[in-house]
């Protein structure tokens, strides 16, 4: 079975400064996505970020990035330029290409606070 | 775009009682889901459906029932609540088992 860990149950960043937080996963799938969700207070499951597993190249989206390293089966998040707005929390998640569920497995997430 | 579309927001329910969760979404999402997320928790999966009339056990699919009677709508009923069942539940979903997947604003249900 897939399992997603992330092991920072909590974190901190001062504003303006740069975060990463951690995710490993176990699968014996060769294809399939990871993704970081973000969760405010809203409770709103809000997508950061995807990456596909055949891609080498490691995804962005602005100030979010990731390292995909597909060996080591981790996948951890780098918050650049950290801003108020981004204290939540963050879950990573996998989802197996194939097959018919295509349902999303999480991790127990990181609660990011972010320091004025 | 409304996307996924949760009711209610907030929900107390006596032991024993029973409720439906509604969910419905106006993208034309073929693949549908239903998730739990416990205090300090990830989601996890109580059912999902593939298509109109196709629902199947996810991992936590004890004290729910679900059915799927239109590509919009996919409700989720709880026949005997227990305090076991308070948790914030989120309906998702998406265009096929790949597509992205898109999550309503969850309904916070407490049972006590």
């Amino acid at each position: 079975a897939q399992t997603v860990t992330q092991s920072q149950p909590e974190m901190s960043v001062q504003e303006a400064e740069t975060v990463t937080l951690s995710c490993t996963y176990d699968t014996s799938e060769s294809d399939y996505y990871l993704f970081w969700y973000k969760q405010p207070p809203s409770r709103q499951m809000i997508l950061v970020i995807r990456q596909e597993a055949y891609k080498q190249q490691n995804a962005t989206e602005n100030r979010f990035s990731v390292n995909f390293q597909k060996a080591a089966k981790s996948f951890s998040l780098k918050i650049s330029d950290s801003q108020l707005g981004d204290a939540a929390m963050y879950f990573c998640a996998y989802r197996f290409s194939g097959g018919s569920q295509g349902n999303l497995i999480f991790g127990k997430g990181t609660k990011l606070s972010v320091k004025p | 775009n409304a996307g996924v579309t949760q009711t209610p927001k907030f929900r107390i329910l006596k032991i024993g009682q029973s409720m439906t969760l509604q969910c419905t979404q106006d993208m034309n999402h073929n693949y549908m889901y239903w998730y739990r997320q416990d205090p300090g928790m990830g989601l996890k999966l109580i059912y999902y459906s593939v298509g109109a009339g196709i629902t199947d056990k996810g991992e936590v699919p004890n004290g729910y029932n679900v059915s799927r009677s239109t590509t919009e709508d996919f409700p989720l009923r709880l026949e005997l609540a227990a305090p076991s069942q308070t948790s914030v539940y989120f309906c998702a979903s998406s265009y096929g088992g790949g597509g992205l997947a898109f999550f309503g604003q969850g309904t916070r249900l407490t049972v006590v």
